[in-house]
């Protein structure tokens, strides 16, 4: 399963635009990428899903290369409320036995807002 | 209306005792996960269970046993607590199991053995 290597840490301020970009370089045919977002005291939230392009929804796009070695998750406009640490995870669609690493999640980026 | 819900939320224990964590789900899933996040907030898999049965168990000490009594539950029973069982940890449900299913995690349980 691929491993991902990401920034430990970013630092934005409020109304910027933020890009984190996870590299996956062992990526395989079936897996996919997916964001999640967690703040202090809480699990892993959800945040975006993507294969391949582009894909957006109301909270953020994610950008993903043709060789798919990395993706780039975009939070546009980012609030203090974004402070968090965002996780990307790459894994198939189905488990088919062996390691489990897809469903490791890592240190994440830790990304900070400041005013 | 919580989807994945824990109890208790903190856990404050001494070494060598026996504790449970209990997770509920409503989320009508099959399958749900336990991970441990420990002070450097690595969060990594421990186990996972689809309709009740054990599918992912990772290099977790016997220590741990979970149990799954029906596919809306899965709790957590950790043996002879240690120093080093210290973490949060997160209780977890998808649909489906596949890495690249939506995770529903539940608020977690703090767990301190002194």
């Amino acid at each position: 399963l691929a491993k991902t290597t990401q920034p430990i840490s970013m630092d934005s301020y409020e109304g910027q635009e933020v890009n984190i970009t996870c590299s996956h370089n062992n990526i395989a045919t079936n897996d996919y990428i997916t964001w999640y977002q967690q703040f202090p005291s809480q699990g892993p939230r959800f945040i975006i899903q993507g294969y391949k392009t582009k894909v957006t929804n109301e909270v953020a796009s994610l950008f993903i290369p043709a060789d798919r070695k990395s993706s780039t998750l975009s939070l546009p406009r980012v609030s203090l409320s974004d402070t968090a640490v965002y996780y990307c995870l790459v894994g198939d669609t189905m488990y088919s036995g062996g390691g489990a690493d897809g469903l490791t999640f890592g240190k994440g980026t830790h990304l900070i807002i400041q005013p | 209306d919580t989807a994945v819900s824990q109890t208790p939320k903190y856990l404050v224990t001494q070494m060598g005792n026996d504790k449970s964590i209990k997770c509920e789900q409503n989320l009508g899933h099959d399958t749900m996960y336990w991970y441990k996040q420990d002070s450097k907030k690595f969060l990594k898999i421990m186990f996972s269970y689809n309709n009740k049965e054990l599918i992912i168990n990772e290099t977790v000490p016997n220590r741990f046993s979970p149990k799954s009594p029906d596919k809306a539950h899965l709790n957590l029973h950790i043996n002879s607590l240690e120093l080093g069982d210290s973490a949060v940890y997160f209780c977890a449900s998808s649909q489906d199991l596949g890495f690249s299913d939506t995770q529903y995690f539940g608020p977690g349980t703090r767990l301190t053995v002194l």
